[in-house]
């Protein structure tokens, strides 16, 4: 089936520093991606649209310059966090769905804990 | 807002079948029922998805009534290995959907 991945599987980094995470599409092309992020016994909230060669749609609350995404090609979008806080530690997840037919399918990359120091 | 409700959790013992009934009074013609599962510190995982009527797979059932305003996963004699959170979503069944999570159920699975 199809898979979606994401680097890194996690990441610890300093308050005040940005972190990149990618998700990739490995064996479809992806027009969008979705990214959201999941705090501990809470669901998925959804931050995100990312559109392949166009600006990202942002959630009413997500901040666009604080969490940057940029979705360069058919396979891979990342997301930014910039200056991070020990608030935005969390569990980051993205997903994309493949083109074509009434099925349709989301996909999900594994995930990335960041936690913040 | 999430457009789905369901139980916050459940209890069962391995070996039962397991129902989870999930909501959606204001699901839209063009909207298709997904199911997914989420183990701790990993992406969710697709279970299921229907229209109507039901569907059936290697791993569950979907039940849809006619009027669709809700819906039912069934896991047949379920292991430890299924605790975990449940996921009902609708969404239309293009490729670009975006998924909106409501709050899941979480399923404990006791030996």
């Amino acid at each position: 089936g199809a898979v979606v991945s994401q680097h890194p599987s996690w990441v610890i980094c300093k308050s005040g520093t940005s972190v990149k995470i990618e998700c990739r599409s490995l064996d479809f092309q992806a027009t969008t991606m979705f990214w959201y992020r999941q705090f501990p016994k809470q669901s998925l909230m959804l931050m995100a649209t990312s559109n392949e060669g166009s600006k990202a749609t942002y959630e009413q609350g997500v901040e666009k310059d604080k969490f940057l995404i940029n979705h360069a090609s058919l396979t891979l979008s990342t997301l930014t966090v910039t200056s991070a806080h020990p608030e935005d530690s969390s569990f980051y997840i993205c997903s994309a769905t493949r083109p074509g037919g009434e099925d349709t399918e989301a996909f999900f990359g594994q995930g990335t804990r960041l936690t913040v120091v | 807002l999430a457009k789905t409700t369901q139980p916050i959790s459940m209890d069962s013992y391995e070996g039962q079948e397991v129902n989870i009934t999930c909501s959606h009074n204001n699901i839209a013609t063009n909207d298709y029922i997904t199911w997914y599962q989420q183990f701790p510190s990993q992406g969710p995982r697709f279970i299921i998805q229907g229209y109507k009527t039901k569907v059936t797979n290697e791993v569950a059932s979907l039940f849809i009534p006619a009027d669709r305003k809700s819906s039912t996963l069934s896991l047949p004699r379920v292991s430890l290995s299924d605790t975990a959170v449940y996921y009902c979503l609708v969404a239309e069944g293009d490729s670009s959907y975006k998924l909106i999570f409501g709050s899941g159920t979480r399923l404990l699975v006791r030996p």
